[in-house]
Formats: C-alpha cells, structure tokens, sequence
C-alpha cells in the first residue's frame, strides 16, 4: 500500500530556533494536512491546504508556522521560533479526494 | 467548537470477552472514522461511517454510527491479546477536517 513518508522521525532543538518538519504525501492526492499529538493528549488538527493554498487553519496555527509545497512532492511545516510547548509529535496526511486519509509516522520534536 | 468525547479512555479486560467504546458529540458530523494507533506509528484508518444508522462490520469488530450523526460505538466481540492498542475516533466536519476524541487504550491480557 502507498505511504506517507515523514523525516526526521525524531528532532531534538533548542527554543526560539527555526525547525523544519518534512512530509512526502502519496503522489496523486490533492489534499494535504498536518495534525498533531502532544504526549497523553487529543490528536490536534493544524492546517489543511489544497490547490497550493492554505484552506483551514486552527487557532494553534499561529504566526509562528506556515506550510509549504516547494517542489510539488514535498510537504513541509515551519516552525519559526519554537517553544516549549510546541514539543509534540506531528502527523501529515494525505488524501485523493473525500476518500482514506492516509497518516505518515510522524515526528517526535522536543523542544529543549 | 466541536468537540468529540469518547469513552472509556483506558479499558483493561481478559481474552474473550467483549467490549465497548463510545464516541459522543452534540454536533453532526459528515462522517464517523475509527483508527488504531500503534506506539510510534500514525493512526491507521479502520473504517467510515457516513449514513446515520450505519452499521459495518470488520471481521469480530462493529461500528455503529447513530441516527443524528453525533455519535458512534465500536463493538469488538470476544477480544484477542491481538487488538491490544489505542483506538481512535474522528469526526469529521464540511469542510473536511477531523475532530479527534481522546482515544481508548485497550489492554487484552491473554
């Protein structure tokens, strides 16, 4: 089955610095998202984006991140200056259409 | 804000006997999905329900999605150490996002 491929599958860093997470959606699917898990807690919707814009973003989704499709494979999450409480793991999904929405792995970031 | 409550969070019980979670929501969703979480891993799909009243079936598993669309409940009859694992429910809303409960984690002890 096709899979969604995330790196790194750990990122270690220090607050306040940059830290970009990278995602390879499944080559056909059109919509992509990145979802979030902090440890012992709900899985968090991020942003969605489709057509190469951002479509819905939540309220965690602040100034501090943006999403970006460089290249037409690769999807990334920037995390400008993290925080503590950015430490999470962060899951990006795909999907065709209204069909099955793949998850990759995820990262595990800790931010220090 | 729509939010998806799903019970119970942890549920410990002994090879074959059955089981219930609940997922409840006072809001309406498009559709209900169900994911198993390995450690380390992203949720895997299990299955959508989208018509209220839906009922599917996946080998010993059963999901049900109510009538108004707000809640569901998976079934799983005479339990394996094999189903051991965090099983997730996700609602999800027009515009396509999924609202995720807290997710059950299920011990099966042989």
């Amino acid at each position: 089955e096709p899979e969604v491929t995330q790196t790194p599958s750990h990122q270690v860093t220090q607050m306040g610095q940059e830290v970009i997470l990278r995602c390879v959606p499944i080559s056909n699917h059109l919509y992509f998202y990145w979802y979030r898990q902090i440890l012992g807690q709900k899985v968090e919707f991020l942003v969605s984006f489709y057509n190469n814009e951002i479509s819905e973003k939540s309220e965690i989704f602040d100034d501090q991140f943006s999403v970006e499709r460089p290249d037409g494979s690769n999807f990334t999450l920037k995390i400008r200056s993290t925080k503590l409480e950015d430490s999470a793991m962060y899951f990006c999904a795909s999907r065709f259409g209204n069909e099955k929405l793949f998850f990759g792995s995820g990262t595990q970031l800790s931010v220090l | 804000t729509q939010l998806l409550e799903q019970s119970p969070q942890f549920l410990s019980i002994q090879e074959g006997e059955n089981l219930t979670v609940y997922c409840n929501s006072s809001s309406v969703f498009s559709s209900l999905q169900w994911y198993r979480q390995e450690p380390g891993e992203g949720p895997v799909l299990l299955v959508t329900v989208v018509t209220g009243g839906e009922v599917k079936k996946l080998k010993r598993l059963t999901f049900q999605f109510g009538d108004a669309r707000k809640d569901s409940s998976l079934h799983i009859t005479a339990a394996q150490p094999g189903d051991t694992g965090l099983y997730l429910c996700a609602g999800e809303d027009q515009g396509g996002k999924l609202i995720f409960g807290q997710g059950t984690e299920l011990s099966v002890k042989p």
